[in-house]
């Protein structure tokens, strides 16, 4: 089974620098890995999902982030900050069976004008 | 393009009354998941259909129940509402039954609210 222990529980940057949302997982063979976006009251969006076929994936809204097997990390990032930026950034395995998805606790990211 | 859609957005119930929650997954998707997520809480997994049968179970109460239906939309029923029931319910939908590879789209969600 999969798991992911996000580091962080709040991030804040100022806006044009960049942004690094850590994620740990734990897995005993080659894990897929998402990363989600919620902004207040919205659904989950995918950012970006890793499924071994590279280990630096790129995603949408310029967000990017690579596997590392080395350290068990899976870590977001961007090179700048946008006010819209701002939500709350899930890491993501799929769970038992993989007919679900067991989610990190989430970390809330401001960016600060 | 299309995504789930869920109904209502809003809903206000009382306690030990019953609320029914629809989904509407993205067309040819035949995998429905449906999750809760409380105040300040990551979503949690509660029940998921592949194909119109139950796939998985997750930390579902014994008094919700769920089905899919032939046209692959979904619902989730909801009896006996308990004040700790008040959260936002998501419905995700994906392709060929299984999150690896095919990840989950999720519909903006149905804000239950138990007084």
């Amino acid at each position: 089974a999969q798991s992911v222990t996000q580091l962080d529980s709040h991030v804040s940057v100022s806006e044009g620098t960049p942004v690094l949302l850590r994620c740990n997982y734990s897995s005993s063979y080659s894990p897929s890995l998402f990363w989600y976006v919620q902004h207040p009251n919205k659904g989950l969006q995918l950012l970006l999902k890793y499924t071994s076929a590279a280990t630096l994936v790129k995603g949408i809204n310029g967000f990017e982030a690579e596997f590392k097997k080395s350290e068990t990390s899976f870590h977001l990032t961007k090179p700048s900050a946008h006010m819209s930026d701002a939500a709350e950034y899930f890491c993501v395995a799929p769970g038992r069976g993989a007919n679900n998805l067991f989610f990190g606790t989430g970390t809330r990211l401001t960016v600060i004008p | 393009a299309a995504g789930v859609i869920q109904s209502p957005r809003h809903l206000i119930k009382e306690k030990r009354e019953t609320a029914t929650l629809k989904c509407y997954p993205i067309p040819r998707h035949d995998t429905v998941y449906w999750y809760q997520q409380g105040p300040g809480q990551d979503p949690q997994f509660l029940i998921s259909f592949y194909e119109k049968m139950q796939s998985d179970k997750g930390s579902i109460p014994d008094r919700f129940s769920a089905q899919q239906f032939s046209d692959y939309h979904s619902e989730l029923n909801m009896s006996s509402l308990e004040l700790g029931d008040s959260a936002l319910y998501f419905c995700a939908s994906s392709l060929r039954g299984s999150s690896y590879n095919s990840p989950l789209h999720f519909g903006n969600g149905t804000r239950l609210t138990v007084t």
